[in-house]
């Protein structure tokens, strides 16, 4: 098993471009979400999804869309970058009820100018 | 919503010494409080939980009490040694899926 993969590793982008981030899981969990870290503030809760079809949003949603069409895949969107978005950002999956676990991703390092 | 507060925010261990690391929370439906490692460039990745029925759990030389009067619960690491050097999260769920509220993360440094 791979566990939780996110690509890309390291993205830069200038402010107003769009872009999303890839987060992949083969352990085949209802659970996954999306979390950012600034320095300071630990791990901010984005967006979540219960299962295929079902989102829902977190603490900080807001300028990040999310789908999940798949059990494996939960992408995050950037629709319009701003330079508060700078941050390193994380995936993870459980398998919810069943277990609370989260299995986290190496992270996705996004610089915006 | 529930809001974690962890503290110290860094801590310096000499190694082979005890450290702790305490959280408090502030939602009583809370019931379940893991705690994650986090190496330099790496996602974290959970060490220890405990559920709100037990008040204690130990796993080798990383312990976890849970005070649900009190709402605040602690990560014992005994014995550091530098591999332990890393950041560590408490975090705080009350929703059955596992919904986390993290704490701001502890800096651990090990010196030999």
């Amino acid at each position: 098993n791979a566990g939780v993969t996110q690509t890309p590793k390291f993205q830069v982008l200038k402010t107003g471009q769009s872009m999303t981030l890839q987060c992949a899981q083969d352990m085949n969990h209802e659970y996954m979400s999306w979390y950012r870290q600034d320095p300071g503030m630990g791990l901010r809760l984005i967006h979540y999804s219960v299962g295929a079809g079902i989102t829902d949003q977190g603490e900080v949603p807001n300028g990040y869309n999310v789908s999940r069409s798949t059990t494996e895949d939960f992408p995050l969107r950037l629709l319009s970058a701003a330079p508060s978005q700078t941050s390193v950002y994380f995936c993870a999956s459980s398998r919810g009820r069943a277990d609370n676990e989260q299995f986290f991703g190496p992270g996705t390092r996004l610089t915006v100018l | 919503g529930e809001n974690v507060e962890q503290h110290p925010s860094t801590l310096s261990v000499q190694e082979g010494d005890s450290a702790v690391i305490k959280c408090t929370y502030s939602d009583s439906a809370s019931n379940y409080f893991p705690w994650y490692k986090q190496e330099l460039g790496k996602g974290p990745q959970l060490i220890i939980d405990i559920r709100s029925n037990v008040g204690e759990k130990k796993d080798q030389r990383i312990a976890v009490t849970l005070n649900k009067t009190a709402k605040h619960f602690s990560l014992h690491i005994t014995e550091t040694q530098p591999e332990d050097s890393a950041v560590y999260f408490c975090a705080a769920s009350f929703d059955s899926w596992g919904k986390l509220q993290f704490g701001a993360g502890t800096q651990v440094v090990v010196t030999p």
